[in-house]
């Protein structure tokens, strides 16, 4: 069975702490994603990697950062935590250039106060 | 971002009836996706599509790829209490992201 992990459903952090969300795949996907939503405004992409030590720019990478040292990993940094970082993060992954492949984790729900 | 227009954005609907909501793109795409959201959990695939004119079923789903690429449909059948959710296209053109269209949230009243 397919899985993509994430290390917490439920965040709430403080103004201005680094924040880390991590993400595990157990399918040997190359491709993993980072997305974050909102109501009314859907899935919006903040960063991908195609491969280990790899990573590109999504629609909204501001204030975000991301690290994939193993491919089955792939990191969400926050650097300096902000209300309006408030929101659902959900991670994917799927086999590089198969787009019915890509699967989901839970989601982390992060709040900042 | 490129975003798809998706419409509806919510549905309120009784059991039984059924269901249509679509998405287009001012963008050709080669594969069309349609995924759903349970509350508190990630988006599942449900359909995939891969040619123009694609007309594909999962069981009370039945969803097509438009002839011009540009555009999708999703049709539920006989709604029932557990179609209950917020339901994603996504378009994907070659090995690049996909993009996802901001949702329709479908509530059944039973």
């Amino acid at each position: 069975d397919v899985k993509v992990t994430q290390s917490s459903r439920y965040l709430v952090k403080r103004t201005g702490e680094k924040v880390f969300l991590e993400c595990v795949q157990d399918m040997d996907h190359e491709n993993m994603f980072w997305y974050r939503q909102d109501p009314g405004l859907g899935l919006r992409l903040i960063y991908f990697s195609y491969d280990v030590k790899m990573k590109e720019k999504g629609d909204i990478p501001e204030g975000y950062s991301v690290s994939r040292e193993k491919k089955e990993r792939f990191s969400l940094i926050l650097e300096s935590a902000s209300t309006n970082q408030t929101s659902m993060y959900l991670c994917a992954s799927n086999i590089a250039g198969v787009a019915d492949t890509q699967y989901f984790g839970p989601g982390t729900r992060l709040t900042v106060l | 971002g490129q975003q798809l227009n998706q419409s509806p954005q919510s549905m309120f609907i009784q059991e039984g009836e059924d269901v249509s909501m679509n998405c287009t793109s001012s963008s050709i795409f080669n594969t069309w996706l349609w995924y759903k959201q349970d509350p508190g959990e990630g988006p599942v695939l449900l359909i995939a599509l891969y040619k123009a004119g694609e007309l594909t079923s999962n069981g009370r789903l039945t969803a097509q790829f438009g002839i011009t690429r540009k555009d999708s449909f999703l049709n539920i059948s006989a709604s029932i209490p557990s179609d209950v959710g917020i339901y994603f296209c996504a378009g994907q053109l070659r090995n690049t992201p996909l993009v996802f269209g901001k949702g329709t949230r479908l509530s059944v009243i039973a």
